[in-house]
C-alpha cells in the first residue's frame, strides 16, 4: 500500500535561512509525489509535483523538491526563506490510478 | 482563489440537525474529492466522484452522505453527527481522477455540539 510520512511535526527557520521540509514514501514501482501548502483558514494550494524526469523539481513561490529513488524522499527546499512561508506544508503520493495519500502535515515557522 | 468555493465556511450544528455542505468548481474538471481534515492527522479521504459517479468510500459512517449532480457541483449532507465529526471539510476537484494535481477549496469548519 502507498504512503507518505513526514517525520517532523514543526520547522523552524530564520528569515534568509535555508529551509528543507522532509518527505518519505513508501510506494512499489514509480509514484507520483507531490507538495501543498496550506495558509491559515484557507484549503491546500499546489506548489510543486513530481511524475518522470529531472529529478530537480521547481514549483511556486521559489520552492523546489528533490527526488531521490534510493532514498524514496521527496523533501521540499527553498534556498531563503521568507517570513510569509510560514504555513502547513503537505506531501502527498499517488500510484498507479490509487486515490491519492497526504502526510500528516509539517508547520514550518520562519521568525524575522 | 483556486477556482474551487465552499459554503458555508463555518458551520456549528447540534447532534440533531441536519445540514448540508456545499462545494462548486468553476475547472471544467471531472473529479471532485471530499476530505476531513483534523488536528495533527493526515488529511482523509472521505469520497471521491469521477464523472459523477462514486468511486470511493473510505469506511464512512452512514451520517454523511454525499451527492454530486453534476461534474461541477458536490454536496455532502449531514445528519445526526458526533462531536468527533468537529473538523474542516475541504473539497477539491481534479481534471481526472488519479495522479492529477488536485485544487482545493477553502473549507467549511464544522462544529458539532
Amino acid at each position: 500500500a502507498q504512503s507518505v510520512a513526514q517525520p517532523e511535526d514543526q520547522v523552524n527557520v530564520a528569515e534568509g535561512n535555508p529551509l528543507t521540509v522532509k518527505c518519505t514514501y513508501s510506494v512499489s514501482g514509480n509514484p507520483y509525489l507531490f507538495w501543498y501548502v496550506q495558509y491559515p483558514n484557507r484549503g491546500l494550494q499546489f506548489l510543486l509535483k513530481y511524475i518522470t524526469g529531472d529529478n530537480l523539481v521547481k514549483g511556486s513561490y521559489g520552492f523546489e523538491a528533490e527526488f531521490n529513488k534510493s532514498q524514496t524522499s521527496f523533501h521540499l527546499k527553498k534556498p531563503s526563506a521568507l517570513v510569509s512561508d510560514s504555513a502547513l506544508y503537505f506531501c502527498a503520493v499517488s500510484y498507479n490510478n490509487n486515490d491519492m495519500r497526504f502526510g500528516a502535515g509539517t508547520r514550518l515557522t520562519v521568525k524575522p | 482563489e483556486t477556482g474551487v468555493t465552499q459554503t458555508p465556511r463555518h458551520l456549528v450544528m447540534g447532534m440533531t440537525n441536519k445540514k448540508s455542505l456545499k462545494c462548486e468548481q468553476h475547472l471544467g474538471h471531472n473529479a471532485m474529492y471530499w476530505y476531513k481534515q483534523s488536528a495533527k492527522k493526515p488529511l482523509e479521504l472521505m469520497f471521491v466522484y469521477n464523472f459523477k459517479e462514486q468511486t470511493e468510500n473510505n469506511s464512512v459512517p452512514s451520517r454523511f452522505s454525499p451527492e454530486c449532480p453534476n461534474s461541477s457541483h458536490l454536496f455532502l449532507h449531514l445528519h445526526t453527527l458526533q462531536p468527533e465529526d468537529s473538523a474542516l471539510y475541504l473539497c477539491a476537484s481534479s481534471q481526472r481522477f488519479d495522479q492529477e494535481t488536485q485544487y482545493f477549496g477553502p473549507g467549511t469548519r464544522l462544529l458539532v455540539l
